[in-house]
């Protein structure tokens, strides 16, 4: 089973501040990676799929990059609704897993 | 817009099956791929299992056989039973659709969810 870390575990940024959040795959998964975010109460929402492609209806300061086992999920200028658990999970490898997760904090 | 909302008891007694009820609305359940995926407190989400068009399932070999997941297209609905519940399966339970890009008449699913359900919670104790 591929196992994703996330770090750091938590994130507390002020808003209009970029926030990176990495993910790191325990074998190579090439693009096969997707991030979601989770506001309490909420369905999660896919942002980025194939590691760096923002699905429909995100905004453009969500972005997405890497390949084959680290990669990083970018919020360019923190927003006051991106207070959110963030998931990374990969489809490469049987069974599809997610990460752990990070939960941005707005200060 | 297509919105998903699951259903089910609250809380179910060890040893007993957990049944789950998956509704979807502004869109048909045929032609897609649909998946449970829970969270428990203190960990990351878990993919559960996943029904296809033609009714093939696949499950995460982490539930040991115990997951089934069903479909009635009349309904509009889909179905997660898990029987032989702990409380290691206490969670937060959602369903989701996962993605599917059509190239010409081939269909294929990207094993990516979107959208999702709000979630069930589910408590397992006596």
């Amino acid at each position: 089973e591929i196992v994703l870390t996330q770090s750091p575990a938590t994130l507390s940024l002020s808003p209009g501040e970029r926030a990176t959040l990495s993910c790191r795959a325990s074998q190579s998964i090439s693009s096969d990676l997707a991030w979601y975010q989770h506001k309490p109460g909420q369905a999660p929402r896919l942002l980025i799929y194939d590691a760096s492609n923002r699905a429909t209806g995100i905004p453009a300061r969500f972005s997405g990059s890497g390949s084959g086992t680290d990669f990083t999920l970018i919020i360019s200028s923190l927003e006051t609704e991106d207070l959110a658990v963030y998931y990374c999970q990969q489809r490469s490898k049987w069974p599809r897993t997610f990460g752990q997760g990070t939960k941005v904090e707005i200060k | 817009q297509v919105d998903l909302q699951e259903s089910g008891p609250g809380l179910v007694k060890p040893s007993e099956t957990l049944s789950l009820t998956c509704s979807v609305s502004g869109g048909s359940i045929p032609g897609y791929y649909w998946s449970w995926v829970r969270l428990a407190a203190g960990k990351g989400l878990e993919w559960v299992g996943r029904i296809s068009p033609n009714g093939y399932t696949n499950y995460n070999p982490s539930l040991n056989s115990r997951a089934t997941v069903s479909v009635d297209t009349s309904k509009n609905q889909f179905y997660l039973k898990l029987v032989s519940v702990t409380a290691a399966d206490t969670a937060v339970y959602f369903c989701a659709r996962e993605i599917v890009e059509c190239v010409m008449t081939n269909c294929y699913a990207k094993w990516w969810f979107d959208p999702w359900g709000q979630g069930a919670p589910v408590t397992v104790s006596s």
